[in-house]
């Protein structure tokens, strides 16, 4: 079975600064998805970004963008540019031929 | 302009006493899905629709059930519940998770309804 580990149960940045959250997989699956997922409190979750494991290029969106390490089984995401609306659990998730499969969290603060 | 709407946001209940938790969609999605978090814990699957078709995970205790009326609603049913139970519970979509397709992957997440056990 598919795993993810997400090793930092929290993690604090000050505002305007740069944040990576770390994230790890297990898998013998070659055709796969990730996400991050933000989930602010009493908030739905929101998808932050995501990225097809066939693509080598990291996906970017605006402030967010990825490290996608295929070989390593590690998809971290860093945030630039902190902002106190970033702060919130952040879920890294696996989607291969079975169901999504998510991290423990990481939650975030923002410091102003 | 919600996408995926659950009702109550806040439920309480008395141990032992049905509770019915409701969610609707205007995506026209194919897949709706359930999971139970409980605090500052990953979402943990707990069923879900392919159109008519359920799909229980094998660890979900009996006491959940679902019905899933038409397209746009999904109801999540606890017959009797335990003070275990008590947890935020998410209703999600996609509009697909058979196909190769990460877009139609995604799933859409609504607010969610914490459930209190008294």
């Amino acid at each position: 079975a598919q795993t993810v580990t997400q090793s930092q149960p929290e993690m604090s940045v000050q505002e305007a600064e740069t944040v990576t959250l770390s994230c790890t997989y297990d898998t013998s699956e070659s055709d796969y998805y990730l996400f991050w997922y933000k989930q602010p409190p009493s908030r739905q979750m929101i998808l932050v970004i995501r990225q097809e494991a066939y693509k080598q290029q990291n996906a970017t969106e605006n402030r967010f963008s990825v490290n996608f390490q295929k070989a390593a089984k590690s998809f971290s995401l860093k945030i630039s540019d902190s902002q106190l609306g970033d702060a919130a659990m952040y879920f890294c998730a696996y989607k291969g031929a079975q169901k999504l499969v998510f991290g423990q969290g990481t939650r975030l603060t923002i410091n102003p | 302009d919600a996408m995926v709407i659950q009702n109550p946001r806040y439920q309480v209940t008395q141990f032992g006493k049905p509770v019915t938790l409701s969610c609707s969609q205007t995506l026209n999605h194919n897949v709706m899905y359930w999971y139970q978090q409980k605090s500052s814990q990953a979402p943990k699957l707990l069923f879900h629709y392919y159109d008519k078709d359920f799909n229980n995970e094998a660890d979900t205790p009996d006491n959940f059930q679902s019905r899933r009326p038409n397209t746009s609603f999904c109801f999540l049913d606890i017959r009797s519940p335990g003070l275990g139970d008590a947890a935020m519970y998410l209703c999600a979509t996609s509009r697909d998770n058979r196909v190769r397709d990460v877009a139609k992957n995604i799933q859409y997440f609504g607010a969610g309804t914490r459930l209190s056990v008294l």
